[in-house]
């Protein structure tokens, strides 16, 4: 299993600024994903993060917006820049160790731009 | 394009209910299969899993779920709801690294 800390659990931003959220689990992994669950929606897809080499983004996702990092295996920000109101929303963490294994969850961050 | 689709958006039910929520998915290849739930105000926890195996799976709370392969279907089942069941149902495939989540099912649970 992993635990994992987000950081902050939620804030409430200008628009126009950014936002950048921690992600630390307590184990390595390979692997660590970014969603965004917007209200009363299921979970999209941001991109992958994988250690040592560029986060991988989802269509309708780009780096200049949504730029990742990840440090090292335990370890990865995701910052919204230029918020607009549209992106308000929960930013969730998650990691799994690839096939025949589970995802586990961070406890999100709830933006509110205004 | 690969998809996963929940078909009950919103589910009500009065306690000792039995509940199935239906979750079809459209990758082809052999996939894990879950279900995650979120209860209000809370994070994402996983309530039961399959890889292989019996397609039968028990997970926590009571729930279980049937993977019928021929179908592309993984739907969660349990026979008598509480109160405290009251929160939403996601269903997940993973083939590969690929992890897609269905729309999401809000149960509500009437006392």
């Amino acid at each position: 299993s992993a635990v994992i800390s987000q950081k902050p659990s939620r804030d409430i931003c200008q628009r126009g600024t950014s936002l950048t959220i921690q992600c630390q689990v307590d184990s390595q992994v390979t692997m660590m994903f970014w969603y965004r669950q917007q209200p009363g929606q299921s979970l999209t897809l941001i991109a992958t993060a994988n250690q040592g080499s560029e986060a991988t983004y989802e269509s309708g996702f780009v780096i200049d917006k949504f730029p990742i990092s990840r440090p090292n295996l335990t370890f990865s920000t995701l910052t919204v820049s230029n918020m607009s109101p549209e992106d308000s929303s929960i930013y969730l963490c998650s990691v799994d160790s690839g096939r025949n294994t589970e995802a586990f969850f961070g406890q999100g961050t709830r933006l509110t731009v205004v | 394009a690969q998809s996963v689709s929940q078909h009950n958006h919103h589910v009500i039910l009065s306690e000792a209910a039995s509940l199935e929520l239906g979750c079809n998915y459209s990758y082809g290849g052999t996939v894990n299969l879950f279900w995650y739930v979120q209860y209000p105000g809370q994070h994402l926890q996983l309530l039961l899993k399959y890889f292989s195996g019996d397609p039968l799976v028990k997970g926590i709370k009571g729930f279980e779920a049937e993977f019928i392969k021929s179908k592309f279907s993984f739907n969660l089942r349990k026979p008598s709801v509480q109160w405290s069941d009251t929160a939403e149902y996601f269903c997940a495939v993973r083939r590969n690294n690929d992890m897609r989540f269905g729309a999401g099912t809000r149960l509500t649970v009437k006392p």
